[in-house]
Formats: structure tokens, C-alpha cells, sequence
């Protein structure tokens, strides 16, 4: 089984925060990083698809970097706002590109 | 397109009953697979298909089959249904290519209880 760690758990940030959180992965046998957003009562939806060292990915005030040498990737989000509470979901593709191994989220709570 | 969808939305269960949990997804994916979401455990991976006719087993495959009989439909079966099962679970699709890696789609979701 492999193992996929994020942290923090759980992160509560005023509005106009900045904030990020880490995704840990295997260094081994890398292939692919996905990062997710997952709101209440809601399904899944991708933000990120990461597949090189060093890479860096921009959606609007979400970024997102890789370092597959060491086995983590850094999701930042600039100048929060309330409607990006959600959880953030990272997931790890190793030795295939299409199975996904899931952390098991950070829960972004931002207060108006 | 409809994109990944699921049926039913919300289902109760007696201990040893069996049920069928439907996905289809319209966007011609060759991959699919299926995930139970339960509090502090993530998405964990229980059955993925590459394409019709192949199947492969995730991280908790037990109690439940799937098969792959065309590119659209993938099922979930629960032979005997246990307390253990309860759980949401979700259906996800996407392209697979031989040199990346594609985002995942998934389905609204169908939230089991078993009793």
C-alpha cells in the first residue's frame, strides 16, 4: 500500500490570506501527481495533473508545485476567499498512469 | 454530455442482501474505476477497469465485483452486503495515454447504508 500523507489536516484562514499545504508521496517509481478540490456535497474535481520535476501549475489564485526527487508538491492559494473552503485532495500515480492512490485531504475553512 | 453518472443517489441495505451500484459515463474513457469514501480513510481504490472486458482489483476489493462489458457501463456488485459497507461510494473515469497522465471525472456519489 502506498503511502500519501497531506498536511495539515484541517487549516482555518481569515479571508485574505495566503496560505498552502504539502502533499508527501513515494520518491520511487513516480509517474503522476493529481491535485483535487472536493466541496461539501459535492463530487471531486481536478486542478492539477503534474508530471515532471520542478514543475509548476497556475489555475487563477491556486498554484501548485512537484518535486518528485524528494516526494512532495506544495499547493498554494493566494488571497483567500470564503468559496475556496473545501478539501484538497492530492493523489500519487506510481508505476501506471491511470491508478491513483489518494491522501486523505487537508479541510481548508476560510472565515469571512 | 452527462459526463460520470450514478445510480441510486441514496440506498438502504439488510445485512446479506445483494445490489448493483450503476456508473456510465458518456466521454468514450477507457479507465474507471470505483472508490469508498469513509470519515478519516480518504478515497480508497476498490475495483479499476483499463477498457472493456479487463478488470483489476484496488486497495479494498473484497465483498465486491465489478465487470466491464462496454466502454460506458462499469457496475459495482455487493454479493452480501455487511455493516462494513456502509460507506459513499464513487465512480471516477478518465482518458488513459501511454505518455501522461489524465485528470479523473467523477460521479455525484451513492451514499449506502447497510443495517
Amino acid at each position: 500500500i502506498l503511502n500519501v500523507e497531506q498536511s495539515p489536516q484541517s487549516l482555518h484562514v481569515q479571508e485574505g490570506d495566503s496560505t498552502n499545504f504539502t502533499c508527501s508521496f513515494p520518491s520511487s517509481n513516480f509517474y503522476a501527481l493529481h491535485w483535487y478540490r472536493w466541496e461539501t456535497a459535492k463530487s471531486p474535481e481536478a486542478l492539477f495533473v503534474m508530471t515532471l520535476n520542478g514543475d509548476e501549475k497556475k489555475k487563477g489564485r491556486i498554484s501548485a508545485t512537484l518535486n518528485t526527487k524528494e516526494g512532495y508538491s506544495y499547493l498554494y492559494i493566494k488571497g483567500s476567499q470564503p468559496e475556496d473552503s473545501a478539501t484538497y485532495l492530492c493523489a500519487f500515480s506510481g508505476g501506471s498512469n491511470y491508478k491513483l492512490t489518494f491522501g486523505k485531504g487537508t479541510l481548508l475553512t476560510v472565515n469571512p | 454530455n452527462a459526463g460520470v453518472t450514478q445510480t441510486p443517489k441514496f440506498q438502504v441495505l439488510k445485512t446479506g442482501q445483494s445490489m448493483t451500484l450503476q456508473c456510465a459515463q458518456d466521454m468514450n474513457h477507457e479507465y474507471m474505476s470505483w472508490y469508498r469514501q469513509d470519515p478519516g480513510m480518504g478515497l480508497r481504490l476498490i475495483h479499476y477497469s483499463v477498457g472493456a472486458g479487463i478488470t483489476d482489483q484496488g486497495e479494498v476489493p473484497n465483498g465486491y465485483n465489478v465487470s466491464r462489458s462496454t466502454t460506458e457501463d462499469f457496475p459495482l456488485r455487493l454479493l452480501s452486503a455487511a455493516p462494513s459497507q456502509t460507506s459513499v461510494y464513487f465512480c471516477a473515469s478518465s482518458r488513459v495515454g501511454t505518455q501522461s497522465s489524465y485528470e479523473q471525472y467523477f460521479g455525484p456519489g451513492t451514499r449506502l447504508t447497510v443495517t
